[in-house]
């Protein structure tokens, strides 16, 4: 089964600093789904990608996926507290039904 | 915007009790899941249903049942609560028909804790 690995697990930065997410697969990806969580909350949805080489943007957030389709990184720039909460990818698995894996997820704490 | 509730956001139960956890979407999503998540363990899948009265288990589904008998509304039972249960449980839902997209809607989530 296919099985997917957050780095780093939690993540404590600076107002105005950049940071970065990783999220490796153990298998080839068919897409990747980034979202953000606020603790004690559902999961807001924030960007797919699908093709090797894809790399998408909103706001202040750029998410990434490799050649290779089994990795993909999540970039903050300028982080605000307003990003704060917790960053999980998943990725569908080759059956039906749109059954997604997910990984572990990384807590980010951005101090003002 | 599609809108997926959850009945309770925090519940508290006593071992042995029989817990009811339901949730609603209002899109007419053909695909519905209950997830539980723990800390440093993510979202696991306990179960997903692809249509009314159609249900498959997820990776975790012991301990837990499910009822779909309208397409809005997947119910997720717990016949025996047990504490192993005390859990954050988070229901989505995904449209099927003409969509290439796996993106699942979430619910805001029931606080379970078993005593």
């Amino acid at each position: 089964s296919q099985e997917l690995e957050q780095s780093p697990q939690s993540l404590i930065v600076q107002e105005g600093k950049n940071l970065t997410i990783n999220c490796t697969s153990s298998k080839t990806l068919y897409g990747l789904y980034w979202y953000k969580q606020k603790y004690g909350e559902g999961l807001i949805f924030l960007m797919m990608l699908q093709k090797g080489g894809e790399e998408k943007s909103h706001e202040k957030i750029t998410a990434k996926l490799d050649e290779k389709k089994q990795q993909s990184s999540l970039h903050i720039t300028a982080s605000q507290p307003s990003h704060a909460g917790i960053y999980l990818c998943g990725a569908p698995t080759r059956s039906s039904y749109g059954k997604l894996t997910f990984g572990q997820g990384t807590i980010l704490t951005v101090h003002p | 915007d599609v809108k997926v509730t959850q009945s309770s956001r925090y519940l508290v139960k006593r071992t042995g009790e029989k817990v009811f956890l339901e949730c609603v979407q209002d899109m007419d999503h053909e695909n519905m899941f209950w997830y539980r998540q723990d800390p440093g363990l993510g979202l696991r899948l306990i179960y997903f249903s692809y249509d009314v009265k159609m249900k498959e288990k997820g990776d975790i589904p012991e301990g837990y049942s499910v009822s779909r008998e309208k397409k809005e509304r997947f119910s997720l039972i717990l016949e025996s609560a047990s504490t192993n249960q005390t859990s954050m449980y988070l229901c989505a839902s995904r449209l099927l028909a003409g969509d290439n997209s796996y993106e699942q809607y979430f619910g805001p989530g029931t606080r379970l804790t078993v005593t």
